[in-house]
């Protein structure tokens, strides 16, 4: 079966400016959860979706933002760009969220390479 | 709060043994996972402790002690392939979704 897809794979902002970032999760699955991963910090929660509704938001501003569709591909949000976000975006599918869940059923995406300049 | 303590790197020869260690100050949580991740690429799951003790898969074997607030994940006849980074990551019962994440340890193996 396909894995999870991430798009785009590389980008690069200037400061200000705000990124969508895409996640289409693995058929069937309806948990999809974004990760931040830098040097400094590593991996960080930054919340999950699970049928389209927010189910936990790590400690990130408001800046941050996400959704979920229908058909449960997911997209995040950063508005008002700053250098600090650059940062490598993971995104996480399973059947049922990647807390309690089996962690052999999580999937992660290549992520998507953020650069603000 | 919650954390997860690694190593930052930890440097073997090929064929040997390395043990990789995660200490972690939280409480309850599902269980301790360990994720790989080559060249920032996706993690991969590697191994799951829900209980304490010894899991073994193939090459590599985990293990967990609640009480000493410690697991660890042992590599066994190392190969060059295994040089990646290696998380230990708990889920806690509070917070469905979610997933900790320690720094990582940077593995690196030497022919």
């Amino acid at each position: 079966k396909a894995g999870v897809t991430q798009t785009p794979r590389y980008l690069i902002k200037t400061r200000g400016q705000q990124v969508t970032l895409s996640c289409s999760p693995i058929s069937g699955h309806r948990s999809v959860s974004w990760y931040q991963q830098t040097p400094g910090q590593g991996l960080q929660f930054l919340f999950e979706y699970f049928s389209e509704t927010q189910r936990n938001k790590g400690n990130f501003p408001g800046r941050f933002s996400g959704r979920q569709f229908s058909n449960s591909r997911s997209e995040m949000n950063v508005s008002t760009l700053e250098l600090g976000d650059s940062a490598l975006y993971l995104c996480a599918s399973s059947l049922w969220g990647t807390g309690g869940a089996n962690p052999n059923t999580i999937y992660f995406g290549e992520g998507s390479w953020l650069t603000v300049v | 709060g919650q954390s997860l303590e690694q190593p930052s790197e930890v440097t073997a020869v090929e064929g040997a043994i390395v043990q990789i260690n995660c200490t972690y100050q939280t409480s309850g949580f599902y269980g301790l996972s360990w994720y790989q991740q080559h060249d920032g690429g996706a993690p991969t799951f590697l191994s799951y402790n829900a209980l304490d003790g010894l899991e073994e898969t193939g090459r590599f074997s985990s293990f967990l002690s609640r009480s000493d607030s410690y697991g660890y994940l042992l590599l066994q006849e190392l190969q060059m392939k295994d040089s990646a980074s290696y998380f230990c990551a708990v889920g806690p019962s509070n917070q469905g979704g979610k997933l900790i994440f320690g720094q990582g340890t940077e593995l690196s193996v030497k022919p």
